[in-house]
């Protein structure tokens, strides 16, 4: 079946440590996108890709970095320099046509302990 | 700055009667999209609703529908005939024509269905 995968669903972080978080699609979407939700809050944009080799700085960017190298897969890597990193990561994908609808994988939860 | 605000952060409903979640937001574009999601406790992210700014008629998906006000920025999401399955977190967005097509969300409402 077609969709988003994320992995892993859950994940533990000692602080100072980096870690990645994968994020995969069978969509043949060329749009990608990272969410992070916090308890109360709406999902705010971290980065997102348009185009194979070419991403853009979402809302809330630092302490984060992307790669997108292949069309399926977007992968975040939570730094270090994020100063409070534990929540809800969401990603998602999408045509590049106007309007079309933000498909969703089942979400990433990170803690740092 | 392009916002989404939406002003209730709890909602409860009666099993099969009918609830409307307020949605304004702020754009100076005169095209766009928006979009209602819903958040099940299982918090995978389902599309509900979706209107384009250039269509005055009010988008309808089964017992959801939308009452969609440009002038006045706003753009509520009716539900009718509630039912238990409907009790999520709904969330507003509104997607930019441009600037990656990317999607702005309001801080979403919990709806609570009573039976």
């Amino acid at each position: 079946d077609g969709g988003i995968t994320q992995s892993p669903k859950y994940l533990f972080r000692k602080e100072g440590q980096n870690v990645t978080l994968s994020c995969e699609q069978n969509l043949n979407h060329d749009a990608m996108y990272w969410y992070r939700q916090d308890p109360g809050q709406g999902l705010r944009l971290i980065y997102y890709s348009q185009i194979v080799n070419d991403f853009q700085k979402g809302d809330i960017a630092e302490g984060y970095s992307v790669s997108r190298e292949k069309k399926e897969s977007f992968p975040l890597t939570v730094t270090s320099a994020q100063k409070n990193p534990t929540a809800f990561y969401l990603c998602a994908s999408s045509i590049t046509l106007v309007g079309g609808e933000l498909f969703f994988g089942e979400g990433s939860r990170l803690t740092v302990l | 700055a392009q916002t989404v605000t939406q002003s209730q952060p709890e909602m409860s409903v009666q099993e099969a009667e009918t609830v409307t979640l307020s949605c304004t937001y702020d754009t100076s574009e005169s095209d766009y999209y928006l979009f209602w999601y819903k958040q099940p406790p299982s918090r995978q992210m389902i599309l509900v609703i979706r209107q384009e700014a250039y269509k005055q008629q009010n988008a309808t998906e089964n017992r959801f529908s939308v009452n969609f006000q440009k002038a006045a920025k706003s753009f509520s999401l009716k539900i009718s005939d509630s039912q238990l399955g409907d009790a999520a977190m709904y969330f507003c967005a509104y997607r930019f024509p441009r600037k990656g097509n990317k999607l702005v969300f309001g801080a979403g409402t919990i709806l609570r269905v009573k039976s």
